[in-house]
């Protein structure tokens, strides 16, 4: 079983629905966990952390089940610039030196 | 500010050739990280330094890999010799230090094929 997985898509979305996507890991003791964004040829970006008690920044809300090893990201009102590559990325110890991205969930928003 | 500079940013090099990467981090920043991504294996860590002294090389593919930082602005991934299957997009990434709140900024990528 791979480390930490994700649905590579696509997801074609229509502009301004709402879209989901989960992540699953399978080292419980992993410490904290991400989001990043990667656009097509270019180098991932920090989107968000994902804390257990779930956060929200802007349209974008993350959370965390420590119980099922599970995150999931959910977009509201996608725009067409949401486009891109989403990598779930978990810290399996204390070190950045730890980081286990998963493979990314590619999402298309379309006029 | 400037972020993560990496050089070349795209090279082309037959079999066997020796492929130098070059990265410069963020300027204060202690750590630095070399990853491989490729379709197949995703985004990969190869080694990472703190304070210019590697901590972890286990990601390192093979003996034809290696890493050096003999400073704190400037750190080399070389590959000799090249193969095939070493074509991929090398990012350089940095961060303040290894601690699991420091982000890490990535540079935009050296991407290599290797002919």
């Amino acid at each position: 079983r791979k480390e930490v997985e994700q649905d590579p898509g696509p997801f074609n979305v229509p502009e301004g629905a709402t879209v989901a996507f989960n992540c699953t890991y399978s080292n419980s003791a992993s410490q904290s966990f991400f989001w990043y964004r990667q656009d097509c040829r270019k180098e991932p970006k920090l989107l968000m952390s994902v804390y257990s008690s779930g956060n929200e920044d802007g349209r974008f809300t993350a959370q965390l089940n420590r119980a099922s090893q599970y995150i999931s990201l959910l977009i509201r009102d996608s725009k067409l610039s949401d486009s891109a590559t989403y990598l779930c990325v978990v810290n399996r110890g204390g070190s950045q030196g730890n980081l286990i991205f998963g493979k990314g969930t590619k999402l298309s928003v379309k006029p | 500010d400037a972020g993560v500079i990496q050089s070349p940013r795209h090279e082309v090099t037959e079999m066997g050739q020796e492929v130098t990467l070059r990265c410069k981090p963020i300027s204060g920043h202690n750590s630095l990280f070399w990853y491989r991504q490729t379709m197949m294996r995703g985004l990969e860590l190869l080694i990472y330094f703190n304070n210019n002294v590697p901590i972890d090389d286990s990601g390192m593919p093979e003996d034809r890999f290696s890493a050096k930082m003999p400073n704190a602005s400037f750190s080399t991934l070389k590959i000799q010799p090249s193969e095939p299957r070493d074509s991929a997009v090398y990012f350089c990434a940095s961060s303040q230090g290894l601690s699991s709140g420091n982000t890490i900024y990535f540079g935009e990528g050296s991407w290599l094929t290797v002919v």
